[in-house]
């Protein structure tokens, strides 16, 4: 079975915290997804990586940053936490071959006091 | 208009219904079409994939796609309370490649009652 890991299912932070979302998948996939998910909002792409050290940016990338060091890995940092980026984030993975199967991790809920 | 519009519920169905969701859209460039359920406390996974107009059916799922109306429906037959979950529609024009990304609806919430 594919897992998709994040590092942590809670967090509380405070407001200008420097934040590190960590996931990590064992399927040796290409790609790999950052999104958040609002109540009323739906999943919003974050950034996203095709490659070791490529990154591209999604739909909302204000405020964040990516690092893809190893294929297994991709962090999301929050520089500067605010309380706008209180949120439920999640990390994606899948082979580039067939993209429309995305596996996801069970998600971070993410609140910045 | 937004690319993807999904009713959000919630919707709340006795077992043994006919469930029906849907979703519209208005990028005519969309040509894959996918359902992902998410359970609470949980990621999404794919429930059902589907490429341009059609039906697809995998045992109480059928999934439709009408792409002339930009519209794609859900059916769950014979509805259980394991079926309770948030159902997210989600579309692309070309899946392959890299430099790619999913646009997802905003999901429907369903609970199905013993």
């Amino acid at each position: 079975d594919v897992k998709v890991t994040q590092s942590s299912r809670y967090l509380v932070k405070r407001t200008g915290e420097k934040v590190f979302l960590e996931c990590v998948q064992d399927m040796d996939h290409e790609n790999m997804f950052w999104y958040r998910q609002d109540p009323g909002l739906g999943l919003r792409l974050i950034y996203f990586s095709y490659d070791v050290k490529m990154k591209e940016k999604g739909d909302i990338p204000e405020g964040y940053s990516v690092s893809r060091e190893k294929k297994e890995r991709f962090s999301l940092i929050l520089e500067s936490a605010s309380t706008n980026q209180t949120s439920m984030y999640l990390c994606a993975s899948s082979w580039t071959e067939k993209n429309e199967k995305l596996f996801f991790g069970s998600g971070t809920q993410l609140s910045v006091l | 208009q937004k690319e993807v519009e999904q009713d959000p519920g919630p919707l709340s169905v006795p077992e043994g219904a006919i469930v029906s969701l849907n979703c519209t859209y208005s990028n005519s460039a969309f040509q894959y079409f996918m359902w992902y359920r998410q359970y609470s406390r949980k990621g999404p996974e794919l429930l059902m994939y589907t490429y341009s107009s059609g039906n697809k059916e995998d045992g109480r799922f059928t999934a439709q796609v009408d792409k002339s109306s930009k519209y794609i429906s859900l059916f769950i037959r014979d509805s259980q309370p394991s079926d309770s979950a948030t159902y997210l529609c989600a579309m692309t024009p070309n899946p392959g490649g890299s430099n790619y990304k999913l646009t997802f609806g905003k999901g429907t919430l369903l609970t199905v009652n013993p």
